[in-house]
């Protein structure tokens, strides 16, 4: 099993450049989920999705879309990207009634 | 809002010293997890806590749960420098187990030899 995988590992935007980050899972969990985390600030919920077309937002949604058509991928959308954006991004999954989490690698995003 | 705090936020430890980190959260929640992360690293799952009173150990590390204190703890026992990382309490939010996890700030944990 690959587990959760991430890409791209680094991106650098400009503002108000659009992208999607890439997150796929080979372990068949329900839920899946996308985190940022910044210095002093522990990891913050952005949305999740319990399954297939089925997702909600986290804590810190706005600027952010997410689709989940198919058990196995959830890509994160940034739709115009601000400095305020610049973080390490967290992809993860899990078996739903347990919830242990899975992490991807992350993603590191710079936004200028 | 289900807020969660951790304390203290940075500890500097001798290696062979024994020490807890503590998680307090703010609203019920039977389920709370520790996770460990290292400079520049994911995020690994170190123990999962399921109820009240749970209890679970995995070498010189061992974490506990309270749900009607809203504590849990994580204790370290003659730390190494192995050990040194930043170690985040996460609950589970609502009792519908929704799977959205809120995490708390993180203790970074360096141990000196």
């Amino acid at each position: 099993n690959a587990g959760v995988t991430q890409t791209p590992k680094f991106q650098v935007l400009k503002t108000g450049q659009s992208m999607t980050l890439q997150c796929a899972q080979d372990m068949n969990h329900e839920y899946m989920s996308w985190y940022r985390q910044d210095p002093g600030m522990g990891l913050r919920l952005i949305h999740y999705s319990v399954g297939a077309g089925i997702t909600d937002q986290g804590e810190v949604p706005n600027g952010y879309n997410v689709s989940r058509s198919t058990t196995e991928d959830f890509p994160l959308r940034l739709l115009s990207a601000a400095p305020s954006q610049t973080s390490v991004y967290f992809c993860a999954s899990s078996y739903l009634r347990v919830n242990e989490q899975f992490f991807g690698p992350g993603t590191r995003l710079t936004v200028l | 809002e289900l807020k969660v705090e951790q304390n203290p936020l940075f500890l500097s430890m001798q290696e062979g010293k024994n020490y807890t980190i503590y998680c307090n959260y703010s609203t019920t929640s039977d389920r709370l997890y520790w996770y460990r992360q290292d400079p520049g690293k994911s995020l690994e799952s170190l123990f999962v806590l399921l109820s009240n009173g749970a209890v679970k150990q995995e070498g010189r590390l061992m974490a506990s749960l309270d749900t009607k204190a809203r504590l849990s703890t994580l204790h370290i026992t003659a730390a190494v420098h192995d050990l040194s990382a930043t170690y985040f309490c996460a609950v589970d939010h609502g009792s519908s187990n929704t799977g959205k996890l809120i995490f708390g700030q993180g203790t970074t944990l360096q141990v000196k030899p």
